[in-house]
């Protein structure tokens, strides 16, 4: 299976900052990672697909990029609704979710 | 509306099993596959199958294997993900998730719409 290691496990900033949580993968797996925001009792909210490709309704400030072992979700202009755990997926079979990152504001 | 309704939170005894719901509605049940994912107390998410709603094929994660079965109900839309021989690190937040491969030797999963969870509990 494909691993993925996901950085920091958490992280606190302020509102309109711009964060970076990173996702490496244990093989190249070209563009197959999904991004999803989980707030704790709601369903987890899918993001970006693709790596880089935003999920219709996601608010542009959300951003992904990378490609083979290398990963990074971008949050810009941070705001209070962004708190949550994301996660980041590689889409090869089978799926497997990094351990998460806590973004706290 | 794309929907996915699980059923409700489950109290279970060490060993015994549970079966959780998943019912669908707002697209075509058939068209995509349903994913199970699971949050343990304190944990990350934990991709733990999948199922095709087209033809039955089910995919396990490696843990999974021999105690999870996933099945499909085509004429309510429903998925039905069952656990045996629950353990106590069993005990979590159990999602489906509609996966975009509807077939096997699918690449590029992708889970755009979650069910809002179910709490299974394990005693002693």
């Amino acid at each position: 299976d494909i691993q993925m290691t996901q950085s920091p496990s958490s992280l606190s900033a302020s509102v309109g900052d711009r964060v970076t949580i990173t996702c490496r993968a244990s093989q190249s797996i070209g563009n197959y990672v999904n991004w999803y925001q989980h707030i704790p009792g709601k369903a987890p909210k899918f993001l970006i697909y693709a790596a880089s490709t935003l999920q219709s309704g996601v608010p542009p400030r959300f951003g992904g990029s990378g490609s083979g072992t290398d990963f990074t979700l971008t949050i810009s202009n941070l705001q209070p609704e962004d708190s949550a755990t994301y996660y980041c997926q590689q889409s090869y079979t089978p799926p497997r979710f990094g351990q998460g990152t806590k973004v706290e504001i | 509306q794309v929907q996915l309704v699980q059923s409700g939170a489950e109290v279970r005894k060490l060993g015994a099993s549970v079966k959780v719901s998943c019912k669908t509605s707002g697209y075509t049940f058939t068209s995509y596959g349903i994913s199970w994912v699971r949050q343990a107390p304190g944990q990350g998410l934990e991709w733990m199958g999948w199922i095709s709603t087209y033809n039955g094929d089910t995919d396990y994660a490696q843990k999974f294997q021999g105690r999870v079965a996933l099945t499909t109900d085509t004429s309510t839309s429903t998925a039905y993900m069952e656990v045996r021989s629950l353990k106590s690190d069993d005990a979590a937040l159990y999602f489906c998730a509609r996966d975009s491969c509807a077939n096997t030797n699918c690449f590029g999963s992708t889970f755009d719409i979650w069910g809002q969870g179910t709490l299974v509990t394990v005693s002693s």
